[in-house]
């Protein structure tokens, strides 16, 4: 079946430091790719998302590109804030379906 | 306008005892998801409601998990009797559209079975 990793965390950073949070991905068919990020007592929002190999998705600085060669879309941001602190998600959508396969999640938290 | 709300925010409760928590989606949304997380693990899909109507129960554990949407507006989840790998986060979503990922999620009720 369809499954998304992400490297384990928690991902500890100073302010202004780059980001990358990793996420690969096992997938039968052509799936969409999505970051979510749940900030504390919040629900998860969905940040940035791409539907095929080469896109780019990007949003509020956060960028990550759907990698087919290699299955991945890593998650990268250039300088961090603390404001960013927050739980990020990986997760895939199979074509036809609507209901997401997550990863378990990657913490990050940034100093200021 | 208000989002997904979800009730309680954390539950503690004793193994065997029952449990019920609460979404309340955004006004207008037909679709009412629920997923649940378990302590460092994937989010997983539990249902989804159609209005009142269970569109898609496959994520649903065991018997001990009852999910209702009566008048397809909020949504109650119980689990009876609560066994200690029940525990978790329950997250609740909403969407306008069926076939959309654009779900809106809820904060989450905690659910610690001691």
């Amino acid at each position: 079946g369809d499954s998304v990793t992400q490297m384990e965390g928690p991902v500890t950073l100073s302010e202004e430091a780059f980001l990358t949070i990793n996420c690969t991905y096992t997938a039968t068919g052509y799936p969409s790719l999505f970051w979510y990020v749940q900030y504390p007592g919040e629900g998860l929002q969905l940040l940035l998302k791409a539907t095929k190999a080469d896109d780019k998705g990007s949003n509020k600085g956060f960028e990550a590109t759907y990698r087919k060669e290699t299955t991945s879309f890593h998650l990268e941001k250039g300088s961090v804030q603390v404001s960013d602190s927050a739980v990020y998600f990986c997760a895939l959508i199979e074509g036809g379906s609507y209901i997401p396969t997550f990863g378990r999640g990657t913490s990050l938290i940034v100093h200021p | 306008e208000a989002g997904v709300t979800q009730f309680p925010s954390h539950s503690v409760i004793e193994k065997g005892q029952t449990v019920t928590l609460r979404c309340d989606p955004i006004s207008g949304h037909d679709n009412l998801y629920w997923y649940r997380r378990v302590m460092g693990k994937e989010i997983k899909f539990l249902l989804h409601f159609v209005k009142e109507s269970k569109q898609d129960e496959s994520g649903m554990p065991n018997n001990r998990f009852l999910a209702e949407r009566t008048g397809g507006t909020y949504s109650t989840l119980k689990v009876q009797p609560a066994e200690l790998e029940d525990s978790g986060v329950y997250f609740c979503a909403s969407s306008q559209v069926s076939s959309s990922y654009e779900q809106y999620f809820g904060p989450g009720t905690r659910l610690t079975v001691t």
